[in-house]
């Protein structure tokens, strides 16, 4: 069935680390993807969205681009601070079920000052 | 802007017990989510409604009923809480369908004893 996993639970950087997130999606059809980020006691937000291959979403300094060849849609951010401490999901839509979105499990990235 | 209010914050119940979750929102979305989240397994759908009086089971509904009377508000009911169940319960809101950004509220984090 359609997936989406993130292969990282927990990451740990330092401020001003690169970060990269892993997100790769099985899918039957053409999917948007999408990044949302959970800050402790909120619910999520979204981040941003693409919808088609090679787009490049982003926001607040964070960017994903979606590579259909490598059903990836990878998160990265140049220089992390302790602020971007959260977790952050990923997740699928497609369009057979027009309002059902698949989030995968969640990866917490802890940024030590 | 817009909010959801979930409530109650925190809810505790008893084993067999008949609990509901109550979700309000002011942004006039036409479609509404329960999901719940437990802690390393992402998020996942139990309802959706994509309007006043609509109901669509998601992947996770046995043992829950939902209600939608009215446009701005989505209640979830766990008909028969079960024993040492914790888990966060998420309501989000979105003017579409899943290609469109969710907001989300807060939560309500339930224990059973």
């Amino acid at each position: 069935g359609d997936s989406v996993t993130q292969t990282e639970g927990q990451v740990a950087l330092s401020e001003e680390d690169f970060l990269t997130i892993h997100c790769n999606y099985s899918a039957s059809g053409y999917p948007a993807l999408f990044w949302y980020v959970q800050y402790p006691g909120e619910g999520p937000q979204f981040l941003f969205r693409a919808s088609r291959d090679k787009e490049k979403g982003s926001s607040r300094g964070f960017e994903a681009t979606y590579d259909k060849g490598t059903t990836s849609f990878h998160l990265r951010k140049a220089s992390v601070q302790e602020s971007d401490s959260a977790v952050y999901y990923c997740a699928l839509a497609l369009g057979t079920n027009a309002y059902k979105v698949i989030f995968g499990k969640g990866t917490h990235l802890h940024v030590l000052p | 802007g817009g909010i959801i209010t979930q409530t109650p914050k925190f809810l505790i119940g008893q084993e067999g017990q008949k609990l509901t979750l109550k979700c309000q929102q002011n942004f006039n979305h036409d479609t509404m989510y329960w999901y719940r989240q437990d802690s390393g397994k992402g998020l996942r759908l139990i309802y959706y409604s994509i309007t006043e009086n609509d109901l669509q089971k998601g992947d996770l509904s046995e043992g829950y009923d939902a209600s939608r009377e009215k446009k701005s508000s989505f209640s979830l009911t766990v008909t028969s809480a079960q024993k040492n169940e914790m888990a966060v319960f998420l309501c989000a809101s979105s003017w579409g369908n899943n290609y469109a950004e969710q907001f989300f509220g807060p939560g309500t984090r339930l224990t059973v004893l």
